[in-house]
Order: structure tokens, then sequence, then C-alpha cells
């Protein structure tokens, strides 16, 4: 198995502009999460689905924050416009039910 | 107030110098924890799951312990691979799947 696929795995963008994330989880995984990973907060839950359906955005941080899973096989997390602070490590995990959650390798976003 | 706290922030070792990471928790009802090792620019590696308290789960030179309040992971002989980020996680009773992580603790081990 590939394990979950995040693109790109670096990003560094201007103030304002849109940044989209990608994430394919495992293939047969119910669960999808958005993580996102700074020094002073650690590692924070954006948003989660499961079945393709967003069951807990109480994370995403403001209406720039956007996340769609329009099949079982490809998530998006879209920040419109970006920036300074939105610079982390955002992080894409999938599961199979409840269980042991995988993690991508992440994208490191730079906001200028 | 955070509901998992780890302690140490970061930690020195030389190889073969065992110790051990704790991770208290303040979870009402809790629904499994979560141990993960993070290397620099990695994701996060799942290493174990503690269901109960007594519970005990090892791998190699780490073995995790839980109690109603916290988990150790210890480390045994610790070799310079085993330098990296160590993260807990906990998942409560009335929070669905999501995890509630720690901020980690980093262990360093010279040889």
């Amino acid at each position: 198995d590939a394990g979950v696929i995040q693109s790109p795995r670096h990003e560094v963008t201007e103030m304002g502009q849109e940044v989209t994330l990608r994430c394919k989880p495992i293939s047969g995984h119910d669960y999808l999460f958005w993580y996102r990973q700074t020094m002073m907060r650690g590692l924070e839950l954006l948003i989660y689905f499961n079945n393709n359906v967003p069951i807990d955005d109480s994370g995403m941080p403001e209406d720039r924050f956007s996340a769609k899973m329009p099949n079982a096989s490809f998530s998006t997390l879209k920040i419109q416009p970006s920036e300074p602070r939105d610079s982390a490590v955002y992080f894409c995990a999938s599961s199979s039910g409840s269980d042991t959650q995988y993690f991508g390798p992440g994208t490191r976003l730079t906001v200028l | 107030e955070d509901q998992v706290t780890q302690s140490p922030e970061a930690l020195r070792l030389q190889e073969g110098e065992s110790s051990s990471l704790n991770c208290s928790y303040t979870v009402s009802g809790l629904r499994g924890l979560f141990w993960y090792r993070q290397d620099p620019g990695k994701g996060p590696e799942f290493l174990f799951t503690l269901y109960s308290a007594g519970e005990e789960k090892e791998k190699e030179r780490l073995k995790a312990t839980l109690t109603k309040k916290e988990s150790f992971l210890h480390i045994t002989a610790p070799k310079p691979e085993d330098s990296a980020t160590y993260l807990c996680a906990v998942r409560e009773n009335q929070a669905g799947t999501a995890l509630i992580f720690g901020k980690g603790t980093t262990l360093s081990v010279s040889s």
C-alpha cells in the first residue's frame, strides 16, 4: 500500500493568494482527517470526514478555510485568501472505522 | 487547560541509558490512548494503542503502559536511531473518532 499521499510537499505563496492542498487516503479507509502542526500549538485537528461527509469542522480556524471530499479517494483543503499566520505543516490522515489513524508526509506551507 | 500534557519537552540520553516519557491526560472518558513517533520532515508514525488501565504494549526497545491518569513510554537501552519526537494522543468517549494530541517529547540519543 502506498500510504496516505499528499501534494504538494512544499508550498510557498504570497499573502492573499489561494492555496489548495490535496490528499489521497489509503484505499478502503472511510475516515479522513486534516491536521495542522505548528511549534506553538502542536498538532491540531481541523476537520474530519466519514464516508466523504464532513462530521466535525469545529477546528477550522475561520471562513478562509474550506475542505471537500468529492469521492473516497480524494480530498482538498483550501485557504482563500492565505495569510502569513497560516504558515504551518498540514497533515492528512486516514483510518478504517475508528481504528488507528495513518498520516501522510505533510505539506509545508509558507505564506510570505 | 491542555487535556494532554507530555513531559519532558526534550530529553537527551546517552546510548544505552534507559528512561521514560510521560503523557498525562484529563479527558472524562478515555476511549484509547495512542503513541506516535515523528521524525523531522515526516508525518507521525503509529506505535501503540492502549485502551484500559494496566494494559502494556511492547515493540523492540519501547514499552507503553497506561494508568487511569497517565501513560508512560519506556525506552530501554536506546540507540541513536530512536531519536525522534514522540507524540501522545487520546480519544474521548464523547468525541467521535477525533484525537487530541500532546505537544510531544523530543528525544535525542547520542552515541
